[in-house]
């Protein structure tokens, strides 16, 4: 089993629709990271949290530390939002990031 | 420039050749981090360099060999790869170990 899960592994959604992706780990962290991956390969970090709630835009990532889970959520999705979603922990007293195999999304016009 | 730039963004090289990717760093960051990322695998980390130290080596063949001249400009030497080696080679940098990396675009690297 792997540290990180994610679920799903790919999703396909029209625009507009209200998208949830989901990751779970089973190892204790300090914090948890939500990246963006584009076609053509450049990552772009999301969120960085380590508990609660963040909102940038359309975009919310909440975690619950208890329950090792934390959800990425995207509002009135867009085609542009088209990529791979990675979700990646940082170990509890350590740098390295542990990550997840990643979700991607297809939003259809 | 701004960010972390990588190049080349294409790389196609032969089992023999010797070749080199560049990664620099705009953001007055103190570490640095070579990844690989192989189809529809996780991003697998290789190299990380602290303060030019490096601090981590995941048991990475040695025909790959980094190399860290200064804080903005880490570099990844090759040589006799094979073709199981062909990935995307992403370079992260960021402030202190543990904390938000920035990613560069990543060299797409082939090997025949």
């Amino acid at each position: 089993k792997n540290e990180v899960e994610q679920s799903p592994q790919n999703l396909t959604a029209q625009e507009g629709e209200f998208i949830t992706i989901n990751c779970s780990y089973s190892v204790g962290i300090s914090a948890l990271h939500w990246l963006q991956q584009h076609p053509g390969g450049g990552i772009v970090s999301l969120f960085m949290l380590s508990s609660g709630k963040k909102k940038h835009g359309r975009l919310i990532a909440t975690i619950n530390i208890q329950e090792k889970h934390s959800s990425l959520h995207i509002t009135a999705s867009h085609p542009r939002d088209s990529a791979v979603y990675i979700c990646a922990v940082t170990l509890y007293r350590h740098y390295q990031l542990i990550w997840g195999a990643g979700t991607k999304l297809i939003i259809k016009p | 420039e701004t960010g972390v730039t990588q190049t080349p963004r294409h790389l196609v090289m032969g089992m023999t050749n010797k070749k080199s990717l560049k990664c620099e760093q705009h953001l007055g960051h103190n570490a640095m981090y070579w990844y690989k990322q192989s189809a529809k695998k996780p991003l697998e980390l290789m190299f990380v360099y602290s303060l030019e130290e490096r601090v981590e080596n995941n048991s990475v063949p040695s025909r790959f060999s980094p190399e860290c001249p200064n804080s903005s400009h880490l570099f990844l030497h090759l040589h006799t790869l094979q073709p199981e080696d062909s990935a995307l080679y992403l370079c992260a940098s960021s402030q202190d170990l543990a904390n938000e990396q920035y990613f560069g675009p990543g060299t797409r690297l082939t090997v025949t």
